[in-house]
């Protein structure tokens, strides 16, 4: 069972570009996560997704970001008009349905954006 | 707004030695609290969750507590090993959305031989 997958491990992007980030949910779950984690500091909640649902976006940047995860394919983070300081590295995670609560995620590899 | 504070920023122990790190919270009782632990370049690997109902949990040599007056959880690893040395994070449900999880910003231990 191979874990949750991210890609690109790595991202360079200059200044006013768009930024597109992959993530492939563990199989069998559908529940998606993502967190954003800057240089010597915690993971930062974005939204959660399930399938073509946006359950909770609260930690998401108003402008500039956006998350879906379609009914088929892996979810994706857009950021557009990148800019330095969202150079970071991005996790995704997933959870598998469960009866009202959930609880354990578990994390991809992180994606690195870095922007010039 | 609920706040998690680990100990320290780092924590450096000998071989063998008992590591324990501390998470703190405020502002809230959560339901239940976790333990991760991130390698650099790496995803955070979950370790231990313990219920709001359950004093200590224990697993191979690791043994988390949950003190819930407190408002405190202790991580311990006992017979530390210098492959224990990683990023350990603290995390816990926001009250607003059980699927909405918290971290700390962490403890680096450092285990050397």
């Amino acid at each position: 069972n191979a874990g949750v997958m991210q890609n690109p491990r790595h991202l360079v992007r200059r200044r006013g570009q768009e930024a597109r980030l992959r993530c492939s949910p563990m199989k069998g779950h559908s529940h998606v996560y993502w967190y954003r984690q800057l240089p010597e500091e915690g993971l930062k909640f974005m939204v959660y997704l399930q399938k073509e649902n946006i359950i909770d976006e609260s930690g998401m940047p108003k402008e500039r970001f956006s998350a879906e995860f379609p009914k088929e394919g892996p979810s994706i983070l857009r950021i557009q008009q990148v800019v330095r300081g969202d150079s970071a590295a991005y996790f995704c995670a997933s959870s598998p349905p469960a009866r009202g609560r959930q609880e354990t995620q578990y994390f991809g590899p992180g994606t690195r954006l870095l922007v010039l | 707004s609920q706040k998690i504070e680990q100990n320290s920023e780092a924590l450096n122990i000998q071989e063998g030695k008992t590591a324990t790190l501390t998470c703190n919270y405020t502002n809230y009782s959560p339901a239940y609290l976790q333990w991760y632990r991130q390698d650099p370049g790496r995803g955070p690997v979950f370790l231990l969750l313990i219920r709001e109902n359950e004093k200590e949990k224990r697993k191979e040599r690791l043994k988390v507590t949950f003190d819930t007056t407190l408002k405190q959880s202790l991580f311990h690893i006992t017979a530390s090993q210098p492959a224990d040395s990683a990023t350990y994070l603290c995390a816990l449900p926001t009250p607003s959305s059980a699927s909405k999880i918290i971290f700390g910003s962490g403890t680096r231990l450092s285990i050397r031989p």
